[in-house]
């Protein structure tokens, strides 16, 4: 399977600790989204890489969250001190150029206790 | 700033049952238009998108999307519906070929069999 890959796909955690997720995209994709799904919505913009540059963040992304991609293939999302209100489902999507379609991984769903 | 209004965010059809799904955006340059799909149990993925030329647009499943750019509207429509189509569908826009594509809240339909 050569689709977008996310890891892991379900995360409990309690309030206050630190996770991390992880994104594999297709891999002649050299531009990458992280977005936040919560029931009910579309899907929120949070960052954008391309390569390894990461171009715009939302205000949506307090200082707790951090996201790399340190050698422009794979993602990591980081959230620090994890609040209630941060459960969601995270989405990684990537895509050839900015303006086409974003293909999408599985997702990770946070529950945060 | 960029938004996208979806009208239903639930529809019951019968299956053969026509189905038309309403998107309107809000964006004034240029337009880069999707509609996804998200399975039960399946991530997101492309249906149809827009980019330039004829506003009429097929994609898989038999299903068709119009851009109308003076009602800055981006219908989802399909003639006959089947169970199979029972899913959440997404409208999103990009502006400008820019990297950001902003979705609408989703509509979930279900077709009774």
């Amino acid at each position: 399977d050569t689709g977008v890959s996310q890891n892991p796909r379900h995360k409990i955690t309690k309030r206050g600790q630190n996770v991390t997720f992880r994104c594999d995209p297709i891999s002649e994709h050299n531009r990458l989204y992280w977005y936040r799904q919560t029931l009910g919505q579309g899907p929120e913009f949070l960052t954008y890489f391309q390569n390894e540059a990461q171009l715009e963040k939302s205000r949506l992304l307090s200082d707790r969250f951090s996201a790399e991609r340190p050698k422009g293939s794979f993602s990591t999302l980081e959230i620090q001190r994890t609040e209630q209100g941060d459960s969601a489902m995270y989405l990684c999507a990537s895509s050839q150029a900015p303006g086409r379609p974003q293909y999408f991984g599985p997702g990770t769903r946070l529950t945060v206790l | 700033a960029q938004s996208v209004s979806q009208h239903n965010h639930h529809v019951i059809l019968s299956e053969a049952a026509s189905l038309e799904l309403g998107c309107n955006y809000s964006y004034g340059g240029t337009v880069n238009l999707f509609w996804y799909v998200q399975y039960p149990g399946q991530h997101l993925q492309l249906l149809l998108k827009y980019f330039s030329g004829d506003p009429l647009v097929k994609g898989i499943k038999g299903f068709e999307a119009e851009f109308i750019k003076s009602k800055f509207s981006f219908n989802l429509r399909k003639p006959s519906v089947q169970w199979s189509d029972t899913a959440e569908y997404f409208c999103a826009v990009n502006g400008g070929g820019g990297f950001k594509t902003i979705f609408g809240a989703g509509t979930r339909l279900f077709v009774k069999a």
